[in-house]
């Protein structure tokens, strides 16, 4: 199997704090993590590409100051969303893909992350 | 920016019978996939298709690929309830690693 997990499932903050969300693969080691947005009835945007040891790819747009991801082994990565305003709830999603080293393999998500900011 | 474009956005069809997805994107490919996102969950992958392949089954799924079109078609036989989710094509960006999305298709399955 490859299971990957996120935690907190949800969570609710008040404006201008920062909120930590965790991404682990469980059964894999993971050298290459990717953190998604999804708004409500909409598809995925990648924000950023983890690579562990190494700073994180981010996609045009993506604030790299705003959203910190730090990818320290091999099977943690973590997406801090700092300051957080209200345009910045969403579903956040991390998935990971086996070290395979080929282009666009299979990539296994987590549950994903509801995030709420007040 | 999102390669895939799929059709129909939503589709709706009765339990038993079959609903098919289609999917067509831009850029040259090495594989395109297809998952399943239940409402508020993360996604699930079906299945996998390689650019050299034309067919491929797993079970009550059926998806074929023409490259020539640049388009995927995904086939769900004899449709269950539970088989009611968002489902999204995702092809790989140029040979990268990452993987882009289509806008996804909303099946629901009626009882």
């Amino acid at each position: 199997g490859a299971v990957v997990s996120q935690h907190p499932s949800r969570v609710i903050c008040k404006s201008g704090t920062s909120v930590k969300i965790e991404c682990r693969s469980l059964d894999f080691q993971a050298t290459t993590m990717f953190w998604y947005r999804q708004f409500p009835k909409k598809s995925l945007m990648l924000m950023a590409t983890s690579n562990e040891g190494s700073k994180a790819t981010y996609e045009q747009g993506v604030e790299k100051d705003k959203f910190l991801i730090n990818h320290a082994s091999l099977t943690l990565s973590t997406l801090t969303v700092t300051s957080a305003h209200p345009e910045d709830s969403s579903f956040y999603i991390c998935s990971a893909s086996k070290p395979s080293g080929r282009a666009g393999e299979t990539q296994y998500f987590g549950p994903g992350t509801r995030l709420l900011v007040l | 920016s999102q390669q895939g474009e799929e059709d129909p956005q939503a589709l709706s069809i009765q339990e038993g019978e079959n609903a098919t997805m289609n999917c067509s994107y831009k850029t040259s490919i090495n594989n395109l996939q297809w998952y399943r996102q239940n409402s508020g969950r993360g996604l699930v992958h079906l299945i996998l298709i390689r650019s050299n392949e034309r067919e491929k089954h797993s079970g009550r799924l059926r998806v074929t690929l023409d490259t020539s079109k640049k388009s995927s078609s995904l086939l769900i036989t004899a449709s269950r309830a539970a088989d009611t989710a968002s489902y999204f094509c995702a092809t790989d960006s140029q040979g990268a690693q990452k993987l882009v999305f289509g806008q996804g298709t909303r099946l629901t399955i009626n009882p």
